[in-house]
């Protein structure tokens, strides 16, 4: 069992609809990061957080340390949202990867 | 500032060739990291640098690699001899100084494919 577990692995969904991407980890970390990578591109980093929640634009990322599990959200998703996300946390400079979320919107 | 800027972002050498590849980190951060990913193993880190001094090298796959920090803007990972296994997409990435856990910024990546 992976220390860092995402669901779904992809996700197809249409223009417009609710995305919710998960993240639960099995050990003690002191943040998470959400990260966006588009196909051939970079690695954007979208957030981190240690507790709570955060926001920037359509996108909403909460995270509960008593479950450990961490959500990223997406408001009225668009073809653009397209991408792998991926969320790492850790306690100091080591973060344990997820596999990544794939990620379509379809118009 | 325009961010964590890698180069090249993509080489194609033969195997048995050196690789070198560069990375300038944000101005002002004072860690840096290289991850490798692959689709088999995913990010994988493979050094971490703390004010250019190397904390951990334990990701580091052989002898053949190498990486530096000569001062704070500039960080090199060389890949000597290079091996087709080596293909892999590397990035570089940075963050400022905390304690802890700190958000961390990525360059777009080298592409390295070994023929």
């Amino acid at each position: 069992k992976n220390e860092v577990e995402q669901s779904p692995q992809n996700l197809t969904a249409q223009e417009g609809e609710f995305i919710t991407i998960n993240c639960s980890y099995s050990v003690g970390i002191s943040a998470l990061h959400w990260l966006q990578q588009h196909p051939g591109g970079g690695i954007v980093s979208l957030f981190m957080l240690s507790s709570g929640k955060k926001k920037h634009g359509r996108l909403i990322a909460t995270i509960n340390i008593q479950e450990k599990h961490s959500s990223l959200h997406i408001t009225a998703s668009h073809p653009r949202d397209s991408a792998v996300y991926i969320c790492a946390g850790g306690s100091n400079y080591q973060l344990i990867w997820g596999a990544g979320t794939k990620l379509i919107i379809k118009p | 500032d325009a961010g964590v800027i890698q180069s090249p972002r993509h080489e194609v050498t033969e195997m048995g060739q050196e690789v070198t590849l560069r990375c300038k980190p944000i101005s002002g951060h004072n860690s840096l990291f290289w991850y490798r990913q692959t689709m088999m193993r995913g990010l994988e880190l493979l050094i971490y640098f703390n004010n250019n001094v190397p904390i951990d090298d334990s990701g580091m796959p052989e002898d053949r690699f190498s990486a530096k920090m000569p001062n704070a803007s500039f960080s090199t990972l060389k890949i000597q001899p290079s091996e087709p296994r080596d293909s892999a997409v590397y990035f570089c990435a940075s963050s400022w100084p905390g304690q802890g856990l700190t958000e961390a910024f990525f360059g777009q990546g080298t592409r390295l494919t070994v023929v």
